[in-house]
């Protein structure tokens, strides 16, 4: 079942740079995105979240990015900061409407001081 | 800061028993979820559960696996005869009713 690819498993970017992660997905029933921050040993930490009757959505240094028309969306990281680096998670939701999250792979971003 | 938690941090038991993972989501929430993450893996969907029935369950979910809302605090993930292949890290989870889903820390469950 791959609903929600994150096809980078790694990323490594310099302090203050932008970082941009991304994720794409195939099943045009989904109508919510989230993303997810997960240090090692600790559960997934939310992040941000888009709807997608939006196109972008801001939070601080975050931002996502919805493009429905090619089931992409991206988070970027700006400026990007060590304490940053973690392993993020996209996930959807929507179709079936539980609740139910179908997560991606997971990118590790490793920020570099 | 509310926040979902999770005991015990780590089991260890042995191929064949009982184990049952315990979380108390956060107080005012009515959804609760339990999800897996196998070493390298995804994180994958077990079970939403709400009003006292599960409202959803994957394929994993199979008769060996039950969930309980015991009480009006926690909400609890059994497995009735462990297998090798359900060691994993065990994640709680509990929205308001929104889409936003709120983890807790998770159980690692290691089968010998």
């Amino acid at each position: 079942d791959q609903q929600v690819k994150q096809n980078s498993p790694s990323l490594s970017v310099q302090e203050g740079r932008i970082s941009i992660l991304n994720c794409d997905y195939t099943n045009s029933m989904f109508d919510y995105f989230l993303w997810y921050k997960k240090y090692p040993a600790e559960g997934p930490t939310f992040l941000i979240s888009i709807s997608s009757i939006k196109d972008k959505n801001e939070d601080g240094r975050f931002t996502v990015f919805l493009n429905k028309s090619a089931k992409h969306l991206s988070l970027h990281i700006v400026p990007s900061q060590p304490g940053d680096s973690a392993v993020y998670f996209c996930a959807a939701s929507g179709a079936g409407n539980t609740g139910k999250l179908i997560f991606g792979q997971g990118t590790t971003l490793q920020v570099k001081p | 800061e509310p926040e979902v938690t999770q005991t015990p941090s780590h089991q260890v038991t042995q191929m064949g028993q009982e184990v049952i993972l315990r979380c108390v989501p956060i107080s005012n929430h009515l959804y609760f979820y339990w999800y897996r993450q196998i070493l390298g893996q995804k994180v994958e969907f077990l079970v939403s559960f709400y009003n006292n029935e599960i409202s959803e369950k994957s394929e994993i979910f199979d008769d060996q696996f039950s969930v309980e809302r015991p009480d009006g605090s926690n909400f609890t993930l059994k497995i009735r005869s462990t297998k090798l292949e359900d060691s994993a890290m065990y994640f709680c989870a509990s929205s308001a009713g929104g889409y936003t889903q709120y983890f807790g820390p998770g159980t690692r469950l290691t089968v010998l």
